[in-house]
């Protein structure tokens, strides 16, 4: 298995520019979820997915930030407009939790610079 | 209040020694997983071991072995014999409720580990 696949690994962009980090998650997972990790707020949850339903969105800064997941080997992180404050890496991960023990397994990261 | 709280932000340890990294949570779930994930400079995150609420022994994965103390709320990670290669930052990791509830993963601040020769 490949393992979860996230694109692009580093994304420079200018303040004010649309910014889409994508995602594969492992196939048969049913739980996607996006991470943010920075420096001041360590590992963050933005969203999470089950079956492609967003459930939980609270973690999601604002209103440029949005997530979307149209089937199941899919999703896209979206920032728009970007900002300097959005720099980090964004992780995405996927798991099959039939019960508390699966664990998560995590991509590379994509580290965005928004200069 | 945080509900997992890493107060070491960084350690050192001898090549080949032990070293145990702290971890405690804060839940008022009865049913709930505690994890460690290892994120070495490369980036990535490395699941090393889990430890579930209703488990009566600790959990051991190779030479990772997990500390956990129900009623301090505590579960540190114990790494026997360090290598070079364990130099990394470490996170704490909790999963709340039973199977079927709340599916995240909720992160301490973490630890560096660095390994001297």
């Amino acid at each position: 298995d490949a393992g979860v696949i996230q694109s692009p690994r580093h994304e420079v962009t200018e303040m004010g520019q649309e910014v889409t980090l994508r995602c594969k998650p492992i196939s048969g997972h049913d739980y996607l979820f996006w991470y943010r990790q920075t420096m001041m707020r360590g590992l963050e949850l933005l969203i999470y997915f089950n079956n492609n339903v967003p459930i939980d969105d609270s973690g999601m800064p604002e209103d440029r930030f949005s997530a979307k997941m149209p089937n199941a080997s899919f999703s896209t992180l979206k920032i728009q407009p970007s900002e300097p404050r959005d720099s980090a890496v964004y992780f995405c991960a996927s798991s099959l939790p039939r019960d508390r023990r699966t664990e998560a397994f995590f991509g590379q990261g994509t580290r965005l610079t928004v200069v | 209040a945080q509900k997992i709280t890493q107060t070491q932000p960084g350690m050192f340890v001898q090549e080949k020694e032990a070293v145990t990294l702290d971890c405690t949570y804060d839940t008022s779930d009865q049913s709930y997983g505690l994890f460690w994930y290892k994120q070495p400079s490369s980036g990535e995150m490395i699941f090393l071991i889990y430890q579930g609420s209703y488990d009566e022994q600790n959990a051991t994965e190779g030479r990772y072995s997990l500390n956990f103390q129900k009623a301090r709320k505590s579960a540190n990670l114990v790494i026997s014999a360090s290598q070079l290669g364990d130099s990394a930052m470490y996170f704490c990791a909790m999963r709340e409720g039973s199977s079927g509830s709340a599916r995240q993963l909720t992160f301490g601040s973490g630890t560096q580990l660095t390994v001297l020769p």
